[in-house]
C-alpha cells in the first residue's frame, strides 16, 4: 500500500488554465505539507495542514489554493497557471506538527506550463 | 529562523571509497537534525534523523551521521559507497516548531 500518494505524476497545461493535484495519506497522520522543487532541485514548503487547520502558509501567490478536506487528503489547487509554476510539487505527511517527526513523501508531480 | 548549508552541491566518488556529505545548520534552539535521500523521479525518503540521545545517528543503507554542536554540523558519512548510492541527498533543520528547512541538496555520483 501506497504511503503517501499524489495524483496525476505528470501534468502538461497551457498558461492561464486551472489544475488541481491531489494527495491522499493512509499513515493516519495529522501533519501534512505541499512542497515546491524546482529545476535545480530546491524544495521550498509552501503550506502545511494539521487536522484541517492551516498552520504554515509560505509567501505563496493567492492563486495557489490548498484544501484539506480531512485530515488524510490535501489538494492543491492553482489557477491561472504561469510559466514559472512549472516544477515537481511534492506532497507529505508526519505524524504531528511538532518538528521532531519525519516527513513522508508522495512520489511527486511534475508540472508543467506550456 | 534555522536554516541549512550543505557544501558542495555535487560530490562523485568511487564505488568502496568514503562517502561524505557535509552539512551545517543555524539554529537558536537545539535543533533536529534529518538527512533524506531522493531517487531519480522519486520523492524524498528519510535516511536518519537526530532528536536527542546519542550524537552518532545510524540510518538506512549503511550510512550514519554524527551530531556536533560546537560545529553546528551533521555531516552524513558511509564507509563504502554503492553504485545504488548515487542520488540527491537533502540535510534538513527544524525547531520543532513545525518549521523543518531543506538544504539545496547535494548530488551524489558513484563511479565504478
Amino acid at each position: 500500500d501506497t504511503a503517501v500518494s499524489q495524483t496525476p505524476k505528470y501534468l502538461v497545461t497551457q498558461m492561464g488554465n486551472d489544475k488541481s493535484i491531489k494527495c491522499e495519506q493512509n499513515l493516519g497522520h495529522d501533519t501534512m505539507y505541499w512542497y515546491k522543487q524546482d529545476s535545480k532541485k530546491f524544495l521550498k514548503i509552501m503550506f502545511s495542514y494539521n487536522n484541517k487547520e492551516l498552520i504554515i502558509n509560505e509567501t505563496v501567490p493567492n492563486r495557489f489554493s490548498p484544501k484539506s478536506p480531512d485530515k488524510a487528503h490535501l489538494n492543491l489547487h492553482i489557477n491561472s497557471l504561469e510559466l514559472g509554476d512549472s516544477a515537481v510539487y511534492f506532497c507529505a505527511s508526519s505524524q504531528d506538527f511538532a518538528g521532531a517527526y519525519e516527513q513522508y513523501f508522495g512520489p511527486g508531480t511534475r508540472l508543467t506550463v506550456t | 529562523a534555522q536554516s541549512v548549508t550543505q557544501l558542495g552541491s555535487h560530490v562523485s566518488v568511487s564505488e568502496g571509497a568514503l562517502v561524505l556529505l557535509r552539512c551545517n545548520y543555524s539554529s537558536s534552539v537545539p535543533p533536529y537534525l534529518f538527512w533524506y535521500v531522493q531517487y531519480p523521479n522519486q520523492g524524498l525518503q528519510l535516511l536518519l534523523k537526530y532528536t536527542t540521545g546519542a550524537t552518532l545517528v545510524k540510518g538506512i543503507n549503511g550510512f550514519e551521521a554524527e551530531f556536533k554542536k560546537s560545529e553546528t554540523s551533521f555531516h552524513l558519512t558511509k564507509p563504502s559507497a554503492h553504485m545504488s548510492d548515487a542520488a540527491e541527498y537533502f540535510c534538513a533543520v527544524s525547531d520543532g516548531n513545525n518549521d523543518m528547512r531543506f538544504g539545496a541538496g547535494t548530488r551524489l555520483t558513484v563511479k565504478p
